[in-house]
């Protein structure tokens, strides 16, 4: 069966530090890769997403992803980390002929002021 | 534009009790989902509706749980009777499409505790 890691589960950073969240999945054919936000008691919001193209996406507040096709992976950047970027971030993949997302465990960023 | 709206946000009930959870998707989307978030499971889909019909209800925990989707508008999640294990926070989440690149939007959720 598909499934998503995310193996940094808590990740404290200070201001300005740069982010780095890894993302891997296991599937061998064609997916479409998805980043989430959920910030401290609010619903999930779309980041970015990859499903063709420039591996190299960029998405809403200054984040950015890059896909590595013989890495599995869609590791999530950000150079320089806000304060209000302490969030809950999930990594989700579909894969070809479904519309199912198979969602990361999360990471939980803190990032101290 | 309205997103997706779920009603109630927080819910306190007794094992035992009836729970309903509502959902209005965003207007014009037409495939609708509830995932259930707890922090031992993560992010679950219960079930997926395409055209008010279900599709895959292949999450759903059990038959206390149960989902319809009467039209376009409007969808329930109903859990009964309820346990303390149902406590978690439900999410409704809709997408212009089914298909495998299709954003899907989420509500802000309903906090379920059951005591």
């Amino acid at each position: 069966a598909q499934s998503v890691s995310q193996h940094n589960h808590h990740v404290i950073l200070s201001e300005a530090a740069s982010l780095e969240l890894g993302c891997n999945y296991s599937y061998g054919g064609t997916v479409n890769l998805f980043w989430y936000v959920q910030y401290p008691g609010q619903h999930l919001q779309l980041l970015l997403k990859y499903f063709s193209g420039d591996p190299l996406v960029k998405g809403i507040k200054g984040f950015e992803a890059e896909f590595i096709k013989s890495k599995f992976s869609f590791n999530l950047r950000k150079p320089s980390v806000q304060w209000s970027d302490t969030a809950e971030y999930f990594c989700a993949v579909t894969t070809s002929g479904t519309y199912k997302y198979i969602f990361g465990t999360g990471t939980r960023l803190k990032v101290l002021a | 534009d309205a997103g997706v709206i779920q009603s109630p946000r927080h819910e306190v009930t007794e094992m035992g009790q009836e729970v309903t959870l509502r959902c209005k998707p965003i207007s014009g989307h037409n495939s609708l989902f509830w995932y259930r978030q707890t922090m031992m499971r993560g992010l679950e889909l219960l079930i997926y509706f395409n055209n008010n019909v279900p599709i895959d209800d292949s999450g759903m925990p059990e038959d206390r749980f149960s989902a319809k989707m009467p039209n376009a508008s409007f969808s329930t999640l109903k859990i009964q009777p309820s346990e303390p294990r149902d406590s978690a926070v439900y999410f409704c989440a809709s997408s212009l499409g089914g298909g495998q690149a299709e954003t899907q939007y989420f509500g802000p959720g309903t906090r379920l505790l059951v005591l």
